[in-house]
């Protein structure tokens, strides 16, 4: 069944921690995204790839950093965790062409930084 | 840059009732889309709509793309106590603020009273 997958789905960890939030899709996407969001408010992109080895920015500044170099997999990475890190990380995908237009998100990861 | 005024911000309705909510533009929008978030999970999306004037169904869900392009609409009908969470609208922008990247509302948030 093609879908979106993101893990963990929830973690806990301590300042200073190294950690790597994993997004995979089996939908066949060239597009992938980041999205931050505080809980119950609006979602704010903060990296985006439009495929292989290509990644920008979002328009939320954020310290972490992605890669693309598989199709499938877009992992978001955090050097040194802090804890105004701690919020819901959103990924989506969406194809190009047809209906690019539509983004398919991903379950979550909550992430608390103590 | 774009912006999208969500209203109202929040809703407390009896089940049964039906509910209106709306996305409104000072800019054109090529792309209206309906997304709906169950707590600690990722959005869904609803309803996409492509043309001013557009208006399509998914149960007992219906939204309009605005004339101008500058607003869009959801309709609940006859709520139940699983349509309680988060909708969000987003769209992609127009004309010359077109940035390919899909922008938010703030959110509704919908509880339902059996």
């Amino acid at each position: 069944e093609a879908d979106i997958y993101q893990t963990p789905r929830y973690l806990v960890i301590g300042t200073g921690k190294k950690i790597t939030l994993e997004c995979s899709q089996t939908m066949g996407h060239d597009k992938m995204y980041w999205y931050q969001q505080d809980p119950g408010m609006e979602l704010h992109l903060i990296h985006y790839s439009y495929g292989v080895n290509s990644t920008e920015k979002g328009d939320l500044s954020s310290e972490s950093t992605v890669s693309r170099i598989r199709t499938e997999h877009f992992p978001l990475t955090l050097e040194s965790a802090r804890p105004s890190h701690t919020s819901q990380y959103l990924c989506a995908s969406s194809e190009v062409g047809g209906r690019a237009e539509e983004q398919y998100f991903g379950p979550g990861t909550r992430l608390t930084v103590t | 840059g774009q912006q999208l005024n969500q209203s109202p911000q929040s809703m407390f309705i009896q089940e049964g009732e039906d509910v209106s909510m709306n996305c409104t533009s000072s800019s054109i929008f090529n792309t209206w889309l309906w997304y709906k978030q169950d707590p600690g999970e990722g959005p869904v999306l609803l309803i996409a709509l492509y043309k001013a004037g557009e208006l399509t169904s998914n149960g007992r869900l219906t939204a309009q793309f605005g004339i101008t392009r500058k607003d869009s609409f959801l309709n609940i009908s006859a709520s139940i106590p699983s349509d309680v969470g988060i909708y969000f609208c987003a769209g992609y922008p127009g004309g010359p603020g077109n940035t390919g990247k899909l922008i938010f509302g703030q959110g509704t948030t919908l509880q339902v009273k059996p």
